[in-house]
Order: structure tokens, then sequence, then C-alpha cells
């Protein structure tokens, strides 16, 4: 089983609509997570980070990790197309900052 | 000007020739680290490096090198380049100080192998 798990989509929500991205992960990522998002053409960058148990908010975004379950979760408020862009997932082995990225799902907003 | 830097940004190459594709950063980070990315596969760990004398292997490593010149500088080597490292190669950055996974990308080196 790959350690990070991300449904590869594409995901397609209408301006202003809640855009629910999804991750889960196995045993060996289990310490903190991170959403990175990456325009086409462009290289990723870190929206988002979360460590502990529940939600963070930052803006329109609200990631949400649960750890009994083993997923994080990705929220994003109020759609725009400019949130049109594929999203990884990352997960921290806890082994010195090394990442483990999911495939990634490619979010499209609908105007 | 740019953070993290890589050149060349494009390479058509053939099949057996040796390439090498360079990383430099400003940021004054201690943390180097060169993925590959494939359409649908994500981002592969290739190598990472987390000072200049500790470079270790990730998740695929077999047919790539690297070389740590300097805090700021990490290159990546293809011995012998073939078709199957065809891919976008980017080069990112940490801070062992700061935010855990907190990684700053280059804007990537789209290599094609003939």
């Amino acid at each position: 089983q790959k350690e990070v798990e991300q449904n590869s989509g594409p995901l397609s929500v209408p301006e202003g609509a809640i855009a629910s991205l999804n991750c889960t992960y196995s045993d060996r990522v289990s310490q903190s997570f991170f959403w990175y998002r990456q325009y086409s053409g462009k290289s990723p960058e870190l929206i988002m980070s979360i460590y502990s148990n529940g939600d963070k908010e930052d803006g329109r975004f609200t990631a949400q990790l649960n750890k009994a379950s083993q997923y994080v979760s990705l929220l994003i408020r109020d759609s725009q197309p400019s949130d049109s862009a594929t999203y990884l997932c990352a997960g921290d082995t806890g082994a010195n900052s090394k990442l483990t990225f999911g495939k990634g799902i490619t979010l499209s907003v609908r105007p | 000007d740019a953070d993290v830097t890589q050149t060349p940004r494009n390479r058509i190459t053939k099949t057996g020739k040796r390439i090498m594709l360079e990383c430099s950063q400003t940021k004054g980070h201690d943390r180097m680290y060169w993925y590959r990315q494939d359409p649908g596969l994500g981002l592969q760990l290739i190598y990472y490096s987390f000072d200049v004398k500790d470079i270790n292997k990730g998740e695929i490593s077999d047919g790539y090198s690297v070389s740590r010149q300097a805090q700021a500088k990490f290159s990546l080597s293809l011995e012998s380049a073939i078709p199957n490292q065809t891919a976008l190669y980017f080069c990112a950055t940490s801070d062992s100080s700061g935010l855990a996974g907190s990684q700053y990308f280059g804007p990537g080196t789209r290599l094609t192998v003939l």
C-alpha cells in the first residue's frame, strides 16, 4: 500500500461551492501533513500544514486531520476559478522532514 | 530573483547520454531534495541531502546520482539516460529550523530522453 493515497479525480465544482479534497495514509506516515497546490506548468507551493487532530483554518481553506481514521482533508470554501489546480497531499514520515506525496487530485472550478 | 533556480529548464537528449541537472538556492536552507514528477504519479523522491556531507537515497534512486557541491548547490546526474527517465524534475529546499515538511520548489526541469 502506498503510504499516502489520494482519489485521483478530477474533481469539478461550481464557483462558490465547497471543494472537499481527501487523503488517506498508512501507519508509516503519522506525524504531520501538508497540502501543496500546483498550477498547470508550475511548481508545487505549500498552502496548509496540520499536525494535530481536528481542524485548522486559514482564510477559505480548512485542513482536517483524523489520526484514528488515518485521513486528512482540505476544504476550500467559496471556490474560485483561480483555485483550479492540482492539490498534492503529503505526509512527513517523521524521519527528518522527508515527505511522501500522494498522486494529487486535479480540481476544476467552473465559473 | 527566484530563491530556488534550476538549470536547464528544458532538455532533450538521447539514450545513453550523461546529463546533469543543477539546482541553486539563495534561501540559506540546509536541506535540499530532488524529485521527479510523472503524469498521474505525483512527486517521487530521488535523493535528499540534509547538509553538505549528508546525502541519502530516496524512493527511486536507481539510475541517478547526486552531488552537493555547497550548501546552496545540489546537482542531479543521469549517468546513462534512458527513455523512462523522461519526466519533470524538481529541486526543493527546506530549513531544518523551520516547519517540518515546508519545502520550497524550484521551477522544474523538463527532461526528454529519446
